[in-house]
């Protein structure tokens, strides 16, 4: 069964400080996996991107990794702002059909406080 | 920022009214999505089409209906709302993305998003 997990569920740092995400996928055939940023009553944000050649990819203060073997990833947050306060969804595609079928994590809500 | 709208923001009312839910996009796009997402839960496809007059049903059983007569358009509608249908709402369109790689590179931008409240 195609799944993605993530970890963990919801997370507190205070701003300033470093964090990291994990998602864990069971999708295949793998076509690529994608981090969004989704603040609250909003709709998700694309942060990054990545195909199964790919094993890292920063936007800004984001980096996200790609392990396709172990079929992990993660979003490392660098120097954590009040803005980063948010849910981040892990969403893997396959490649089985033209639609290019979405599986999504349930997200790991981030709370930073100053 | 996608171009990518979504009406009413916000929406309470009683058990059995018709309502739409409206999506636009501006963009262009062949593709649009509906997602239902409940608190805490992950998005499920509940709707897609490919372009004008075109509408398959998605993953997750739903007893609303959608239309593509535009394409910039894709209306939800419930014909009967029930409180079972109390939940958030996301539009969403999608282009191809410039990797060229096979299916399943779209990237997929969303609205804003409807909280449906039905009591």
């Amino acid at each position: 069964k195609n799944q993605v997990e993530q970890s963990p569920q919801s997370l507190i740092i205070l701003e300033g400080k470093n964090c990291t995400l994990q998602c864990n996928y069971t999708v295949s055939p793998f076509s690529n996996l994608r981090w969004y940023k989704q603040d609250t009553g909003r709709g998700p944000v694309s942060l990054t991107i990545m195909t199964f050649s790919e094993n890292t990819k920063s936007n800004g203060r984001y980096t996200a990794t790609l392990d396709a073997d172990t079929k992990q990833s993660s979003l490392h947050i660098t120097a954590s702002q009040l803005s980063d306060s948010a849910s981040y969804i892990c969403v893997v595609s396959d490649r089985g059909s033209t639609l290019g079928r979405l599986y999504f994590g349930r997200g790991t809500q981030l709370t930073v406080w100053p | 920022e996608a171009d990518i709208y979504q009406t009413p923001r916000y929406l309470v009312i009683g058990t059995g009214k018709k309502i739409t839910l409206e999506c636009s996009q501006t963009m262009g796009h062949d593709k649009m999505y509906w997602y239902q997402q409940d608190p805490g839960m992950e998005l499920h496809l509940i709707h897609y089409s490919y372009g004008v007059n075109s509408t398959e049903k998605g993953d997750l059983s739903s007893e609303s209906t959608v239309s593509r007569i535009r394409t910039e358009h894709f209306p939800l509608t419930l014909e009967s709302a029930r409180p079972s249908h109390t939940s958030q709402y996301l539009c969403a369109s999608s282009d191809k993305s410039r990797t060229g790689a096979p299916g399943g590179t779209d990237t997929q931008y969303f609205g804003p998003g409807t909280r449906l409240t039905v009591l």
